[in-house]
């Protein structure tokens, strides 16, 4: 089974500063990762995924996450925030490879709060 | 092209009586899904469809939910007497390979 940490529930940050919103997992075998948004009153958003190979891997709006196994985490960056980027990011984790299903495991989400 | 679409948008219903919830995935899409997100629980796995293969119903929270999909397309998720705690955002997800779509929600509110 897997499950998903993200540590911090809120993040509020200054408009053009650096982010860093933090996902740590947990799992017997091998995994995919993801990260999706979601804006106020919206569904989810898909901003990135790691199946394989380069363990930095970019998304859309300027974010980035990096995959480090022995840390087990898939922390998101981004180097300057916007206002529009405030919303509620989620982590999520699924079986890799053969075991995969698809199905998603969520972490309890974070929500960055973008100020002027 | 069209994305998920969830019907309908809001529902609010007494404690006890049945729900039906709607998910009309991306066409093509062999995978669907259902999540549901509330306030205390976050989002969690409800049940999975892939293909004709038995759906995955690990996460159904009891035997009042069921859900199905008819002909590989629409699915429905009903609730049988339902109780305040089943009051949420019911979330649809559809696949072609690892990538999930997510529909807008059906926000459930029981009375």
């Amino acid at each position: 089974a897997q499950s998903v940490t993200q540590l911090d529930s809120q993040v509020p940050v200054f408009e053009e500063a650096p982010v860093e919103l933090r996902c740590n997992y947990s799992s017997s075998v091998s995994v995919y990762l993801f990260w999706y948004v979601q804006y106020p009153n919206q569904g989810l958003q898909l901003l990135l995924k790691y199946l394989s190979g380069s363990t930095l891997v970019k998304g859309i709006n300027g974010f980035e996450a990096e995959f480090n196994k022995s840390q087990t985490s898939f922390h998101l960056r981004k180097p300057s925030v916007h206002i529009s980027d405030t919303a509620e990011y989620f982590c999520a984790v699924s079986a890799g490879g053969s075991s995969n299903t698809g199905k998603l495991i969520f972490g309890q989400g974070t929500t960055l709060q973008v100020k002027p | 092209g069209a994305g998920v679409s969830q019907s309908p948008s809001n529902k609010v219903t007494e404690k006890g009586k049945d729900v039906e919830l709607r998910c009309d995935p991306i066409s093509g899409h062999t995978a669907l899904y259902w999540y549901r997100q509330s306030l205390g629980q976050g989002l969690e796995f409800l049940i999975y469809f892939q293909g004709n293969s038995a759906p995955d119903k690990s996460g159904l929270p009891s035997d009042r939910f069921s859900a199905e999909r008819t002909g590989g397309s629409v699915s429905t998720l009903t609730i049988q007497r339902t109780q305040q705690e089943d009051s949420a955002v019911y979330l649809c997800a559809s696949s072609l390979a690892t990538e999930q779509f997510f529909g807008p929600g059906t926000r459930l509110t029981v009375l």
